[in-house]
């Protein structure tokens, strides 16, 4: 919604390094987010970034952040096939800071 | 249990009915929120709410009703279903306006 854009489907080998993408609407947001979305279940809060940060990295994770051109994206180290799953994008904004989301990214991890 | 809790899982109602979906939070959080989640279109905003009796609409809110007479509750309701209102429905409520929000584990809902 509110136009987040991300790519719909990434496939990658067991092993090899993921990078999703994603475009945001608001320069003014204050975090950015990065939900897991397994089959069946919820969303999952991955990992965030504050604005004025350019690289966040936990573990395998690594979020870069472009605020000139409004880009944020997610790379995983060594995707497991446990990291197949749907990946979102969210920025808070507006009244209340409410979450707006990308379409998804549904990741498949071959083995 | 702690946490956010949604009921029923799964529900097939027949289209003109009235339906109600429920989302508990056990945290007092302030802010919560009602998506629904539709292939190709990711999690649109239905309704929000930022503490008991204020609520307001999101980006989809036709055809939706809430309430929140109590922070930890906040139903939505179906009027009048229709087949458009086949989705998945999720609940999420954040505790202050930066923090991570928290999902439940969602409600298929099928209107035949």
């Amino acid at each position: 919604g509110e136009d987040v854009e991300q790519s719909l489907f990434l496939s990658v080998r067991e092993g090899d390094s993921s990078v999703i993408n994603c475009t945001y609407t608001d320069s003014s947001s204050t975090y950015l987010y990065w939900y897991k979305q397994e089959p069946g279940a919820g969303l999952q809060l991955l990992t965030y970034i504050f604005s004025n940060m350019d690289m966040k990295q936990d573990q395998r994770l690594t979020v870069l952040l472009n605020k000139k051109d409004k880009h944020l994206s997610l790379r995983i180290a060594d995707t497991q096939t446990g990291d197949s799953a749907i990946y979102f994008c969210a920025e808070s904004k507006g009244n209340f800071n409410k979450f707006y989301f990308g379409s998804g990214t549904k990741l498949n991890v071959k083995p | 249990d702690a946490g956010i809790t949604q009921s029923p899982r799964y529900k097939i109602t027949e289209t003109g009915r009235q339906v109600t979906l429920m989302c508990h939070q056990t945290w007092s959080h302030s802010y919560m929120f009602w998506y629904r989640q539709d292939l190709g279109h990711g999690l649109r905003l239905i309704y929000y709410s930022a503490a008991a009796d204020i609520t307001d609409k999101g980006e989809v809110s036709d055809g939706y009703v809430v309430s929140r007479s109590k922070t930890e509750n906040f139903p939505l309701t179906l009027e009048s279903a229709t087949r458009s209102q086949t989705s998945v429905y999720f609940c999420a409520s954040r505790g202050t306006v930066d923090t991570e929000a928290f999902f439940g584990q969602g409600t298929r809902l099928t209107v035949v």
